[in-house]
């Protein structure tokens, strides 16, 4: 089984300060592992994903991410935030099931504040 | 390009009443096909998902149930809703297990 713990249920930045969003997993398996944000009553839209591939992964709107298998950790950065990031952050495991599933396991998200 | 239709966005319903929730993808055939719900404080929770037409696989015990009667339709549906069915409904596909996109969601309130 896989799971997905995410440090920190809120976290507030200043605005132009560095973001960082922690994300641990465990996996028995080589782990696809994402990111997703979520504004206010909409879905979930990917910023970033790694699947194996460069251990570095950048995103969309500034955000990356890097694969730390020693640590088991995934987390979210972005240097510098911006009022707009304020959202709701999800990190996610993929699960390969075997019958070709794909499901997704997620961390319980991260409320991120930006205070101008 | 592919694209991921899901209503209505807001739904309000009584105790005892039915629920269909409707999801459709367009841009992709025999997608894989996944309903998630999302409660206050309990992030996302994998309720059905679907590898083909009319195979459903069901993760949790519940008052739900899902249909898939056609490649890229998947149905969310109850026949009395529960006050603990509230929630947010999100829908979403994948083709590999490098990506998955979800639905802007339904926003479910049983009063």
């Amino acid at each position: 089984a896989q799971s997905v713990t995410q440090l920190g249920s809120h976290v507030s930045v200043s605005e132009g300060a560095l973001v960082l969003l922690r994300c641990n997993y465990s996996s028995s398996v080589p782990p696809y592992l994402f990111w997703y944000v979520q504004y206010p009553n909409q879905g979930l839209q990917l910023l970033l994903k790694y699947t194996s591939a460069a251990t570095l992964v950048k995103g969309i709107n500034g955000f990356e991410a890097e694969f730390k298998k020693s640590e088991t950790s995934f987390h979210l950065t972005k240097p510098s935030a911006h009022m707009s990031d304020a959202a709701e952050y999800f990190c996610a495991v993929s699960d390969d099931s075997g019958a070709g599933s794909y499901q997704l396991t997620f961390g319980k998200g991260t409320k991120l504040s930006v205070i101008p | 390009s592919q694209t991921i239709h899901q209503w209505p966005a807001t739904l309000v319903q009584p105790v005892g009443s039915p629920l269909s929730l409707e999801c459709t993808v367009e841009g992709t055939s025999n997608p894989n096909l996944y309903w998630y719900r999302q409660a206050a404080g309990r992030g996302l929770q994998l309720l059905f998902y679907s590898v083909g037409i009319g195979q459903i696989s069901s993760e949790v015990p519940q008052n739900l149930s899902a249909s898939r009667p056609q490649d890229r339709q998947f149905i969310l549906s109850s026949k009395k809703l529960l006050l603990s069915d509230s929630g947010f409904y999100l829908c979403a596909w994948s083709a590999a297990r490098t990506a998955t996109f979800f639905g802007q969601g339904t926003r479910l309130t049983v009063v």
